[in-house]
C-alpha cells in the first residue's frame, strides 16, 4: 500500500495564478482532510470531506476549494493565488470508524507563491 | 470550538535527560488526544495516543499522561537520543459526529549529545 500521496511536491505559482493540488489515499479511508503548515502556527485545517461528494470548510478555507468526486481522491484548488497562500500543504485521511480515529498523513506539498 | 495551547515551544535538551511537553485543551468533550512527531522535512507521524478512559499509556521510552479534570496532557521521553529531535504536535478531538483534530502549535525538540 502506498498510503496517502499527494501532487505535486513542490510548486512555484506567480500572483493570480491556479492550481489543483492531488490526494489519493489506497486504505478505503471515508474521511480526508487538508491541511496547511506554517511557521509556528502548527496544523490549521482548509476544508475536510466524510465521503464521496461531501465537503466541508475548517478553520481556514478562504481561497480555496475542495472536491471528492472519488473516494481515494482529494482535491484542493488555489483559483487566484495569492502569497499568503506560501505554505507547506499536508493532506490526510482516516477511518470513519468511532474506534479507528487515526490520522494518516501525506508526504506534503511546498507551495512558493511569487 | 476546541483550542488547544502547547508549551513550551521549543526545548532543548541534553542526550539521556528526560523531556517533557504539555498540552491544555478547552472542550470536556473531547476524548481522543493523539501526538505526532514531525522530522524535518517529512510528514507528522503518531507517535502515542490516549483516549479519556485511560489516565497514562506508555510506549517504550514515550508516555502520555491525561488529566481530565484538568484539562490537560503531556506527553514524556526518558533517556532522550539525538534522532529523538522533531517537532511534536498535541492535538485533541471530540470523538462523536463529523469533528476534526484540533492541533497545538508545536514544540521543537533539540537533544544535543
Amino acid at each position: 500500500n502506498a498510503g496517502v500521496t499527494q501532487t505535486p511536491k513542490f510548486r512555484v505559482l506567480k500572483t493570480g495564478q491556479s492550481m489543483t493540488l492531488l490526494c489519493a489515499q489506497d486504505m478505503n479511508h471515508e474521511y480526508m482532510y487538508w491541511y496547511r503548515q506554517d511557521p509556528g502556527m502548527g496544523l490549521r485545517l482548509i476544508h475536510y470531506s466524510v465521503g464521496e461528494g461531501t465537503t466541508a470548510k475548517g478553520e481556514v478555507p478562504d481561497g480555496y476549494n475542495v472536491s471528492r468526486l472519488k473516494k481515494q481522491n482529494f482535491l484542493l484548488g488555489l483559483e487566484s493565488a495569492a502569497p499568503s497562500q506560501t505554505s507547506v500543504y499536508f493532506c490526510a485521511s482516516r477511518r470513519g470508524l468511532a474506534n479507528l480515529v487515526e490520522q494518516y498523513f501525506g508526504p506534503g506539498t511546498r507551495l512558493t507563491v511569487t | 470550538g476546541e483550542n488547544v495551547e502547547q508549551h513550551p515551544s521549543t526545548l532543548s535538551v541534553q542526550e539521556g535527560d528526560s523531556a517533557v511537553i504539555k498540552c491544555t485543551y478547552s472542550d470536556s468533550a473531547s476524548n481522543y488526544f493523539p501526538w505526532y512527531k514531525q522530522e524535518l522535512g517529512k510528514r507528522p507521524q503518531l507517535i502515542i495516543d490516549i483516549r479519556s478512559n485511560v489516565g497514562e499509556k506508555k510506549d517504550q521510552r514515550i508516555a502520555v499522561t491525561l488529566n481530565k479534570t484538568a484539562k490537560h496532557f503531556s506527553l514524556h521521553i526518558t533517556e532522550t537520543q539525538p534522532e529523538d529531535s522533531a517537532v511534536y504536535f498535541c492535538a485533541a478531538l471530540i470523538n462523536r459526529g463529523y469533528s476534526t483534530l484540533t492541533f497545538g502549535k508545536g514544540t521543537m525538540l533539540l537533544v544535543s549529545p
